[in-house]
């Protein structure tokens, strides 16, 4: 079955620290997404991407948050100037089409751990 | 507010069959139910969806009464590593997005 790729697998940054987290979603699939669970909480939706720009985001996705497709095949969370509270696992996650009716694919995972 | 309730934990011993059930009293006309698995330190892994009657996979099976106000997800003869948090979603239009909403699922503990 097709993956989706997500590295690094680990980070760990200090507070104020700027952190990209990187993924390669399925190579057909034309719709992109973060989500991030804190430990023992939720997996929570942070951002949709489509056609190079941003179609949904959620209230934690603020001006510290930005997400970008460099190339054909990357698909980027940057995290500007990271807080304690950030630390979390993100997921990386596409779809062919969009929707809640749609079967999304997530990749493995950053754990991010900001001290 | 498609909001859905599905118990927070299970336990179960290996050869059982488990049936984890699922309550979306508000689901949409539209709207599809969809069952993932997450093991821990992973992603969310698509198990299966549904809209009614009975859906099967080489996984599962998804039981959707005609009402459409619940649906149950049938794993048979379960082994240890069917240990994960398994999440019950329905479309949210409440929430804003999109995208799907995740609760906070089903504890499943397989023992020997």
């Amino acid at each position: 079955e097709p993956e989706v790729t997500q590295t690094p697998s680990h980070q760990v940054t200090q507070m104020g620290q700027e952190v990209i987290l990187r993924c390669v979603p399925i190579s057909n699939h034309l719709y992109f997404y973060w989500y991030r669970q804190i430990l023992g909480q939720k997996v929570e939706f942070l951002v949709s991407f489509y056609n190079n720009e941003i179609s949904e985001k959620s209230e934690i996705f603020d001006d510290q948050f930005s997400v970008e497709r460099p190339d054909g095949s990357n698909f980027t969370l940057k995290i500007r100037s990271t807080k304690l509270e950030d630390s979390a696992m993100y997921f990386c996650a596409s779809s062919e089409e969009p929707g809640t009716n749609e079967k999304l694919f997530f990749g493995s995972g950053t754990q991010l751990s900001v001290l | 507010l498609a909001k859905t309730t599905q118990p927070i934990s299970m336990d179960s011993y290996e050869g059982q069959e488990v049936n984890i059930t699922c309550s979306h009293n508000n689901i949409a006309t539209n709207d599809y139910i969809t069952w993932y698995q997450q093991f821990p330190s992973q992603g969310p892994r698509f198990i299966i969806q549904g809209y009614k009657t009975k859906v099967t996979n080489e996984v599962a099976s998804l039981f959707i009464p005609a009402d459409r106000k619940s649906s149950t997800l049938s794993l048979p003869r379960v082994s240890l590593s069917d240990t994960a948090v398994y999440y019950c979603l329905v479309g949210d239009e409440n929430s804003g997005y999109s995208t799907l909403t995740f609760g906070k699922g089903t504890m499943l503990l397989v023992s020997p």
